[in-house]
This record gives C-alpha cells, sequence and structure tokens, in this order.
C-alpha cells in the first residue's frame, strides 16, 4: 500500500489563481480529511468526508472547495488564492485500530505559497 | 472533544527514556487518548492511543492515570531520530463519528540531545 498520497507536493500560485491540490489514499477508508498547518498555531481541518459523495465543513472552510466522487480520491479546491492560503495542507485518513477507536494516516504534505 | 495542554518543549539525553505528559482533565468517558509525532516538514505520524489501560508497542508506552484526567507517553530509549513535535489528542472512537473535529495544539517538542 503507498498509503496516503498528495501532489503536488510544492507550488506558488499568484493572488487570484485558482489550483487543485490532490490526495488519493488505497487503503480503502472511509473517512478522509484536509488540514492546513500554520506556525504556532497546530492543525486545522478544513473539510471533512464520511464517505464517497459525503462532505462537509471543518473549522477553517472559507476559499476552499472539496468533492468526493471516489473512496479513494479527496481534491480539495481553492477557487481564488490569497496571500492568507499560504501554509502546509495536509490530508489524512483514518484506519481502524486494534483495541478500538481510530487513527490517521497523514500524506506528507503540500507547500503552497500565494504570492 | 476535551482539550489536551502539554508543555512547549522538552529535551531528552540519547538513549535515555523521554517521558512526556499530557493533561486532560475534561475528559470523556468513552474519549481515548491519542498520541501522534510529526518530524519536520514531514506528515503528522501515529504513535500509539489507549481508553483506560496503559498500552505498549513498538514505538512506545503509553501510561494514563486511574482517573484518566492525564497520562504520559515513554520513549523507552530515544534516539536522534525521536526529535519532533508530539501531539496529544483527546477524541471518541467511533468508526461512524460525523465530525471528526481532531483539535491538534501546538504539541511538545521533544529534542534529543547526543
Amino acid at each position: 500500500n503507498a498509503g496516503v498520497t498528495q501532489t503536488p507536493k510544492f507550488q506558488v500560485l499568484k493572488t487570484g489563481q485558482s489550483m487543485t491540490l490532490q490526495c488519493a489514499q488505497d487503503m480503502n477508508h472511509e473517512y478522509m480529511s484536509w488540514y492546513r498547518q500554520d506556525p504556532g498555531m497546530g492543525l486545522r481541518l478544513i473539510h471533512y468526508s464520511v464517505g464517497a459523495g459525503i462532505t462537509d465543513q471543518g473549522e477553517v472552510p472559507n476559499g476552499y472547495n472539496v468533492s468526493r466522487s471516489t473512496t479513494e480520491d479527496f481534491p480539495l479546491r481553492l477557487l481564488s488564492a490569497a496571500p492568507s492560503q499560504t501554509s502546509v495542507y495536509f490530508c489524512a485518513s483514518r484506519i481502524t485500530l486494534g483495541t478500538g477507536g481510530s487513527g490517521y494516516t497523514f500524506g506528507s504534505g503540500t507547500r503552497l505559497t500565494v504570492v | 472533544d476535551a482539550k489536551t495542554t502539554q508543555p512547549t518543549s522538552m529535551d531528552c539525553a540519547e538513549g535515555r527514556a523521554a517521558n512526556l505528559p499530557c493533561n486532560h482533565s475534561t475528559i470523556s468517558g468513552n474519549e481515548y487518548v491519542y498520541w501522534y509525532r510529526q518530524i519536520h516538514s514531514q506528515g503528522p505520524q501515529y504513535i500509539i492511543h489507549g481508553l483506560k489501560n496503559n498500552e505498549t508497542n513498538e514505538m512506545a508506552s503509553l501510561i494514563i492515570t486511574e482517573d484518566r484526567k492525564s497520562s504520559t507517553l515513554i520513549l523507552p530509549h530515544a534516539t536522534l531520530r525521536d526529535t519532533a513535535v508530539y501531539y496529544c489528542i483527546v477524541r471518541v472512537g467511533s468508526l461512524k463519528t460525523s465530525y471528526d473535529k481532531v483539535i491538534f495544539g501546538p504539541g511538545t517538542s521533544l529534542s534529543v540531545i547526543p
């Protein structure tokens, strides 16, 4: 299994441009989510999905759209990039752990700079 | 989900045990304690989790107090590769939790010193 794969690893955008951050997992996980990480602020939840066709907003959804047409893929779209969206973006999917509860597998991140 | 508090930073000598504390005084009965770590520039990595009992795996041990208001992650023989930010979080361990608002605070920055 490749786990959670994010592309691209690095991206520079101009203000107002749009782009899609890709996230794919090959573990058949139902739950997937997007986080952004800014210095000193931990990880903040942007959007999440509990299965194909079902998405919902997290803590900081403004400026981002998601869709979930398949179990494997959960792309994050920036509609009109702003400098405030400069961040590191992580995609995660949820696994089931043997002793109950469930933990996350994270991708390696996409480092986005908006100029 | 309950909030957690952790020290901002800690140092540990290489080869010694690293004990990372976490307070979660408002934890609910159905909330698990999870530990993750994030090595610089990488995605967070799951370490261990538990509900009531102490847990051990190949990476670490988790000690949860009897009242469940605090826990300690133990790395038995710290190496330089264990230098990372360690996050303690609590959340309901339901497979069908519809809104999984997992809050990652700033964590503890552990430096393993040669």
